[in-house]
């Protein structure tokens, strides 16, 4: 069985400039959550997206978007790239967004931004 | 607003000993506790995970143990092996928002020979 993959592995952007990244949850799973890992504040919420529909949203600008496909593939935007938003990014996939449903990362994709 | 406040910030354990990490949540809502192992250019894993109707869970090494009314939950590693080595994430969420995890700083964890 697949796990959760994300695409790219690695990025290298300018600042000012926008960045798409892709997330492939488990065959069956419709809920994808995102976060941003840095040294600094760890690893925080972004945003969570169920059947099509952003759910939940964490403390992050409006730069910072997302949407989810009826495949239930997602995908993160970020616009306008400043320097700290330098960072891990996670997907995370779940059954569905409930308490009894377990959270399976992918590998994140790696943003730098100079 | 720091809301699951993770101690140490690193461990180093002789192979065989046992690890401990501990974590202390101050939401009471919170209802599923999930422990992660996170090794350098790899997404989180989960280990194990433990809710409040039980104080506490084992899985092979891995137990979690839980104290509510302390609101507090650890990790204990039993005969911590060198291959352990990785840095570990407490975590919690709350019903309504489970696929909001709130993590922990974590935890890097050392095993030397």
């Amino acid at each position: 069985k697949a796990g959760v993959t994300q695409t790219p592995r690695y990025l290298i952007k300018t600042r000012g400039q926008q960045v798409t990244l892709s997330c492939s949850p488990i065959s069956g799973h419709r809920s994808v959550s995102w976060y941003q890992q840095t040294p600094g504040q760890g690893l925080q919420f972004l945003f969570e997206y169920f059947s099509e529909t952003q759910r939940n949203k964490g403390n992050f600008p409006g730069r910072f978007s997302g949407r989810q496909f009826s495949n239930s593939r997602s995908e993160m935007n970020v616009s306008t790239l400043e320097l700290g938003d330098s960072a891990l990014y996670l997907c995370a996939s779940m059954k569905e967004p409930s308490s009894r449903s377990e959270a399976f990362f992918g590998q994140g994709t790696r943003l730098t931004v100079v | 607003q720091q809301q699951v406040k993770q101690s140490p910030q690193s461990l180093i354990v002789q192979k065989g000993g046992i690890s401990i990490i501990n974590c202390a949540y101050e939401n009471t809502a919170f209802d599923y506790f999930p422990w992660y192992q996170q090794f350098p250019g790899k997404g989180p894993a989960l280990l194990i995970a433990i809710r409040p109707d039980v104080s506490e869970k084992k899985e092979g090494r891995f137990t979690i143990s839980f104290n509510k009314s302390a609101k507090q939950f650890s990790l204990h590693i039993m005969d911590s092996q060198p291959g352990d080595s990785a840095t570990y994430f407490c975590a919690a969420s709350k019903t309504g928002t489970a696929s909001k995890l709130t993590f922990g700083t974590g935890t890097r964890l050392q095993v030397t020979l």
